[in-house]
């Protein structure tokens, strides 16, 4: 699977949107980006994937850069429940079902 | 509807015990996976079950067996417990076992090895 870079940490006003990086300069056609979640040592929390094109849910938006090298997470109007750690994962090919997770993004939603 | 559901929540043992750690799903999905997470550390896959009847190693099996009870059903089993599994347990579930179907996950058994 391509490794991914993230930030390791990221801060975010209550109520404007949060825009977290994820680099995977390495990915391969058939590798979807994936995010999850973990809030405070709970099972990590499914958030949004997406393959070539833009992705949005109830959730979130992820926005996958043209060459697919990098890509976005965005939570439009984000809370103080927001604040997690956020992992963004490549995966896809033949390790199946070996998500990855690496140390992923805290985000820290301030009043 | 629960999702996934671990049991127990928390667990204590003595080096050299066994236990087995039950997870359960009602989502009618065909796969399903053990993972533990260490302090401070990511999530590493320990066992993966791709559908009803089959089971394959992950990233750290050694010291672990696994149980693929029925569709819904999927334990854990340290026959001879060691210090270094002292971790946090994530049972996770998904749909086709493909990767255009998420993983949902229960929210852990916090194990202890003393």
């Amino acid at each position: 699977d391509a490794k991914t870079t993230q930030p390791p940490s990221m801060d975010c006003a209550e109520g404007r949107a949060a825009n977290l990086p994820c680099n995977h300069s390495t990915i391969s056609g058939n590798e979807y980006v994936y995010w999850y979640r973990q809030i405070h040592s709970q099972g990590p929390q499914y958030i949004i994937h997406g393959l070539k094109n833009n992705e949005t849910n109830e959730m979130a938006s992820l926005i996958i850069t043209e060459d697919r090298k990098s890509s976005t997470l965005i939570l439009p109007h984000a809370t103080l429940r927001d604040t997690a750690v956020y992992y963004c994962i490549v995966a896809g090919g033949t390790s199946y079902g070996k998500l990855t997770f690496g140390q992923g993004t805290i985000l820290t939603v301030h009043p | 509807n629960a999702g996934v559901t671990q049991t127990p929540k928390f667990q204590v043992l003595k080096t050299g015990q066994s236990m087995t750690l039950q997870c359960a799903q009602d989502m009618n999905h065909n796969s399903m996976y053990w993972y533990r997470q260490d302090p401070g550390m990511g999530l590493r896959l320990i066992y993966y079950s791709a559908s009803e009847g089959t089971t394959d190693k992950g990233e750290v099996p050694n010291g672990y067996n696994v149980s693929r009870l029925n569709k819904r059903e999927f334990s854990l089993r340290l026959e001879s417990a060691a210090p270094s599994q002292t971790s946090v347990y994530f049972c996770a579930s998904s749909g086709q076992g493909n990767y255009n179907s998420p993983l949902h996950f229960g929210n852990g058994t916090r194990l202890t090895v003393t």
